[in-house]
């Protein structure tokens, strides 16, 4: 969905380095997340944020840091890669409209992240 | 284990047949969602089904939810090649809070 961007959409690294992966929409959505997506294990989510003073943690979040800059821009850090960080790389966004109204989530097209 | 899990977790047919994937899922539900994946792309949302509801359509799309038995079944009727894709259920456990994805399930459709 060109709404919602990642960059780089491949990268490869060495095991110590600190990576910065960024996803920006034009969506106007205040919700923001990272999933990691690894063969035969679906999404599994890192972080969440539901608009710029607010973020929570996932499944996952051991190994990773995030910032919200603004509502647009959700940035997810590596601050020290291993090998076992080597996924793919999924922001997602989603509205919430009203009470009890769940929109559904829009995803970018993914950065793919080899840590060697 | 997972809170989602899709069966089969691979499923090859011929075009114009039709696809069943099921999900199951372990607590209570707000809504249960099925996304489509081309390989290595984005997921695209497909369809929404809420807890108080037991089925919904969108066209070639029929999804079911039995609440009861904790479990959701996407078909796809009269398949295309470009149906080929990893279908994922996500449940959303507390109004967007908490989306859980299963591990999908890989169609694959014949020529």
């Amino acid at each position: 969905d060109a709404d919602v961007t990642q960059t780089p959409r491949n990268r490869i690294t060495k095991t110590g380095k600190r990576i910065m992966l960024e996803c920006s929409q034009t969506k106007g959505h205040d919700r923001m997340y990272w999933y990691r997506q690894d063969p035969g294990l679906g999404l599994r989510l890192i972080y969440y944020s539901f608009d710029v003073k607010d973020i929570n943690k996932g499944e996952i979040s051991d190994g990773y840091s995030v910032s919200r800059q603004a509502q647009a821009k959700f940035s997810l850090s590596l601050e020290s890669a291993i090998p076992n960080q080597t996924a793919l790389y999924f922001c997602a966004t989603s509205d919430y409209h009203l009470a009890g109204e769940v929109d559904t989530q829009y995803f970018g097209p993914g950065t793919r992240l080899t840590v060697l | 284990s997972q809170q989602g899990e899709e069966d089969p977790q691979a499923l090859s047919i011929q075009e114009g047949e039709n696809a069943t994937m099921n999900c199951s899922y372990k607590t209570s539900i707000n809504n249960l969602q099925w996304y489509r994946q081309n390989s290595g792309r984005g997921l695209v949302h497909l369809i929404l089904i809420r807890s108080n509801e037991r089925e919904k359509h969108s066209g070639r799309l029929r999804v079911t939810l039995d609440t009861s038995k904790k479990s959701s079944s996407l078909l796809i009727t009269a398949s295309r090649a470009a149906d080929t894709a990893s279908y994922f259920c996500a449940t959303d456990l507390n109004y967007g809070q908490n989306f859980v994805f299963g591990p999908g399930t890989r169609l694959s459709v014949l020529p």
